[in-house]
């Protein structure tokens, strides 16, 4: 099935700072989601967006769909350790047909 | 708060075994899906339903099934255990136009 491409695949960054990270398509979607997973736990919704060129944040995650609808992008300020686990995102055509997801990024925070 | 409930946290069962993975989910909604999780692989859709005794293929269904004879309940079935299907097995529901939501997951190891 497609998947969709999110980068980075792992990132070890120092307590404190920013963190990006994005996903594409090669296909077009009506909403994007952020999900983010701890060890041994399900996915957890972080953001859901649902129009191009939506800006929405969570705390301190800031997450955007992009005006071509084929990307989306997952910023996470001044990082602290609980900030460590698995992103997901996800790309969906409407409400009745299934995700597709990227293939997580994993996010090492160090003290 | 959305919750979605599965019946086992951590599951061990033997080859040729037939598996039952039930998931609850109390929200009144209509799809549900089952995943499974592997490194490397990312999030894989098996099966999902958009209603009461209605199911569709996901990506990878070989080698299962599934039920859904109530609107709460979605149940997972590996007809006969195999050790390629030891992974992390994750439900998910959604009502329309909220996004997914999972469960915490089900670790079914296969010996």
């Amino acid at each position: 099935g497609q998947q969709l491409n999110q980068s980075p695949q792992s990132m070890f960054i120092q307590e404190g700072e920013d963190v990006s990270m994005n996903c594409t398509s090669s296909s077009i979607f009506n909403t994007w989601l952020w999900y983010k997973q701890d060890p041994g736990e399900g996915p957890v919704l972080l953001i859901a967006l649902y129009k191009a060129g939506e800006l929405t944040s969570n705390g301190r995650l800031t997450a955007q769909f992009g005006i071509t609808r084929k990307d989306s992008f997952l910023n996470i300020s001044a990082s602290i350790p609980s900030d460590v686990g698995i992103y997901f995102c996800a790309g969906q055509e409407s409400g009745n047909t299934p995700l597709v997801f990227g293939k997580g990024t994993r996010l090492s925070v160090i003290a | 708060d959305v919750k979605v409930t599965q019946s086992s946290r951590y599951l061990v069962k033997r080859t040729g075994e037939k598996v039952f993975l039930e998931c609850v989910q109390d929200m009144d909604h209509e799809n549900m899906f089952w995943y499974r999780q592997d490194p490397g692989l990312g999030l894989r859709l098996i099966y999902f339903s958009y209603d009461v005794k209605m199911k569709e293929k996901g990506d990878i269904p070989e080698g299962y099934s599934v039920s859904r004879e109530k609107k709460e309940r979605f149940s997972l079935i590996l007809e006969s255990a195999s050790t390629n299907q030891t992974s992390m097995y994750l439900c998910a529901s959604q009502g329309i136009p909220q996004p997914q939501h999972f469960g915490d997951g089900t670790r079914l190891s296969i010996l």
